[in-house]
């Protein structure tokens, strides 16, 4: 069964360190997505992406993020300067295209701890 | 405010019981709702998608139902397993910009022996 994969499954970084999640969307989905959840927190919307650009994003997605799909099957968040609140789990998810509701399926998850 | 609120946020039942999990929701205009199973430290899994026409939709042992009306979901779980431990959460999405997929906060679910 296709399935969304993120690596690493863990980083460790000091703060101000830049940092980059990388997903495997499966592979004839056209929409992609991050998100976040905070250790006891719910899950937080970040950013969409389609067409290689950004469709959306919230509001906790500032310019210390970035989101790119360099090769055609990676798709990337970049924390440039990491913070202590930006210890969390990252969620990448992806669709098949638009069509609602849309079956979106989400990978294991990145675990980033700010130290 | 787009919202979505679940109840209760933690329940521990015996296996084999069947429990009923709550989801209320203030997104409008709506589009659909979504149940995800969360296993600790894994990503969510979906369970059911219902648009608002629909009022209710199964998956096994799990029985979604929608009241589109009065903004109110529920998850049913029948005879619980032990595998039934996790964080359920509701998803609501609406059909405006900055409404795609707002989360619930979950309910943790522990089923004992």
């Amino acid at each position: 069964e296709p399935e969304v994969t993120q690596t690493p499954s863990h980083q460790v970084t000091q703060m101000g360190q830049e940092v980059i999640l990388r997903c495997v969307p499966i592979s004839n989905h056209l929409y992609f997505y991050w998100y976040r959840q905070i250790l006891g927190q719910k899950v937080e919307f970040l950013v969409s992406f389609y067409n290689n650009e950004i469709s959306e994003k919230s509001e906790i997605f500032d310019d210390q993020f970035s989101v790119e799909r360099p090769d055609g099957s990676n798709f990337t968040l970049k924390i440039r300067s990491t913070k202590l609140e930006d210890s969390a789990m990252y969620f990448c998810a992806s669709r098949l295209d638009r069509v609602t509701p849309g079956e979106l399926f989400f990978g294991e998850g990145s675990r980033l701890t700010v130290l | 405010k787009n919202q979505v609120e679940q109840s209760p946020q933690s329940l521990i039942i015996l296996e084999g019981k069947n429990c009923t999990l709550q989801c209320n929701y203030t997104v409008s205009p709506f589009s659909n709702l979504r149940w995800y199973k969360q296993d600790t430290g894994r990503g969510p899994v979906s369970l059911t998608i219902m648009t608002f026409s629909e009022n209710t939709k199964s998956n096994g042992r799990y029985t979604a139902t929608l009241d589109a009306d009065t903004k109110q979901s529920s998850l049913h779980i029948t005879a619980s397993q032990l595998s039934d431990s996790a964080s359920y959460i509701c998803v609501v999405s609406g059909w405006q910009a900055g409404t795609a997929l707002i989360f619930g906060k979950g309910t943790t679910l522990s089923v004992s022996s």
